[in-house]
């Protein structure tokens, strides 16, 4: 069966580095997510990907974000300096189509120190 | 900003017995619903969905009930098994599946043997 992946499944880095997290969505997908869940909290929407360009973003999604489809398998989510209140677990999700079910990641946990 | 809500987080069942998980929203632009089942480590597993024009929703042991005017649903496993011992997320979107989820805070099923 189809799945999403997603790179590393850990990853650590010290506050103030840049860091990409890597999804690969499922292949005849067309609308591609980032998640991310704080520890205790919620599941939290970040952004929607769409036809190459950002359907929609959250609070969240400051400037310090950004994500890139570069090739037609890959969905990257990039953090420019990270900062303490990134630690979390972010999941990559993607759905074929305009009514249909968005499938998760299995997350990459990230750890800033 | 609690759009959905799961009060319960947590609920111990039987083997065999009847799973009851419950799920409040308070959007009413929200209408399409659905259920995640989580395992530590793993990320969201899509369950079962259902749209705002219905009131319930079948698959097998899960049955999601919807009553739009209380702004409710719930999910229903019967019979309960020992695997189904999981977190499990109430979301909702806008329009169909391709919109972003809004997550509750999820609720933890135990299910004893």
């Amino acid at each position: 069966e189809p799945e999403v992946t997603q790179t590393p499944s850990h990853q650590v880095t010290q506050m103030g580095q840049e860091v990409i997290l890597r999804c690969v969505p499922i292949s005849n997908h067309l609308y591609f997510y980032w998640y991310r869940q704080i520890l205790g909290q919620k599941v939290e929407f970040l952004v929607s990907f769409y036809n190459n360009e950002i359907s929609e973003k959250s609070e969240i999604f400051d400037d310090q974000f950004s994500v890139e489809r570069p090739d037609g398998s890959n969905f990257t989510l990039k953090i420019r300096s990270t900062k303490l209140e990134d630690s979390a677990m972010y999941f990559c999700a993607s759905s074929g189509g305009h009514t249909d079910t968005q499938y998760f990641g299995p997350g990459t946990r990230l750890t800033v120190l | 900003d609690q759009q959905v809500k799961q009060n319960s987080p947590s609920l111990s069942v039987q083997e065999g017995r009847i799973s009851i998980l419950n799920c409040d929203y308070t959007n009413s632009m929200f209408d399409y619903f659905l259920w995640y089942k989580k395992y530590p480590a793993e990320g969201p597993t899509f369950l079962i969905s259902i749209s705002s024009i219905k009131d319930k929703n079948e698959d097998g042991r899960f049955t999601v009930f919807l009553n739009k005017s209380a702004k409710h649903l719930s999910l229903h496993i019967v019979p309960s098994q020992p695997g189904d011992s999981a977190v499990y997320f109430c979301a909702a979107s806008g329009q169909g599946g391709s919109e972003k989820l809004v997550f509750g805070k999820g609720t933890k099923l135990t299910v004893n043997p």
